[in-house]
């Protein structure tokens, strides 16, 4: 089993409501991720955190939006969102953001946007 | 553009044969190199990674690396239906911003009773 976990696994939010993702990791690593899952389509990287500051954001719309609360935890925030934003998604993890690092994924929060 | 390239498959082999599981990736800084196995429904599970030209083996599997003709590949001995599933390869380029790796589309294995 992973030890990423993610919560809800399944969400549905219409488009004027605010909801969040939250996912804990509990193996001591220190860089957090958030990536996107469509239908039959790779991961595609959304945020990285490293060290509970944001490293990375890959020009994700403000509808999308990250904290990280401390190490072991992190949330995506979700506003005004589309219904082409729905998809599968993954919170991942791995020991510190710097390059080569292993990333091990958590089992993914299902969205449908409606 | 960095690129990872895939067959999509779907790949069909008996149970108890040889899948043999390819990509190709277009930044020849690339560094790391991973495969990730994904069931219909559920996240991507690590399978191997591999760093070093040749060959990595972990039970089943084997993982086989040719930067030189940028080239990755893994193997699974005595497939199994469970091993049915799409195979994600990810490459990490590592030229700067951090661990960022690019997916592959993926191929679909079916392992055939």
């Amino acid at each position: 089993d992973t030890e990423v976990t993610q919560t809800p696994k399944h969400l549905v939010m219409g488009m004027t409501n605010k909801k969040s993702l939250k996912c804990e990791q509990h193996m001591g690593h220190r860089a957090m991720y958030w990536y996107k899952q469509k239908a039959k389509k790779p991961p595609e990287l959304m945020f990285v955190y490293s060290y509970e500051k944001l490293s990375i954001n890959e020009s994700v719309p403000s509808r999308f939006s990250p904290e990280c609360p401390n190490s072991s935890l992190l949330n995506l925030h979700l506003h005004a969102l589309q219904p082409e934003d729905s998809a599968l998604y993954l919170c991942a993890s791995s020991q510190d953001a710097g390059f080569g690092n292993t990333i091990y994924f958590g089992e993914g929060s299902w969205l449908t946007v409606v | 553009q960095k690129e990872v390239e895939q067959n999509s498959g779907p790949l069909s082999v008996p149970e108890g044969a040889i899948a043999s599981l390819n990509c190709t990736y277009s930044d020849r800084g690339s560094q790391s190199f991973f495969w990730y196995r994904q069931y219909s429904g559920k996240s991507p599970e690590l399978i191997m990674f591999i760093y070093s030209n040749g060959d990595k083996e972990d039970g089943r599997f084997t993982a086989q690396l040719n930067k030189a003709s940028q080239y990755v590949s893994l193997l699974i001995r005595d497939s199994q239906p469970s091993d049915s599933a799409t195979y994600l390869c990810a490459v990490n380029a590592g030229t700067g911003g951090g661990n960022k790796l690019t997916f592959g589309t993926g191929t679909q294995l079916k392992v055939e009773l």
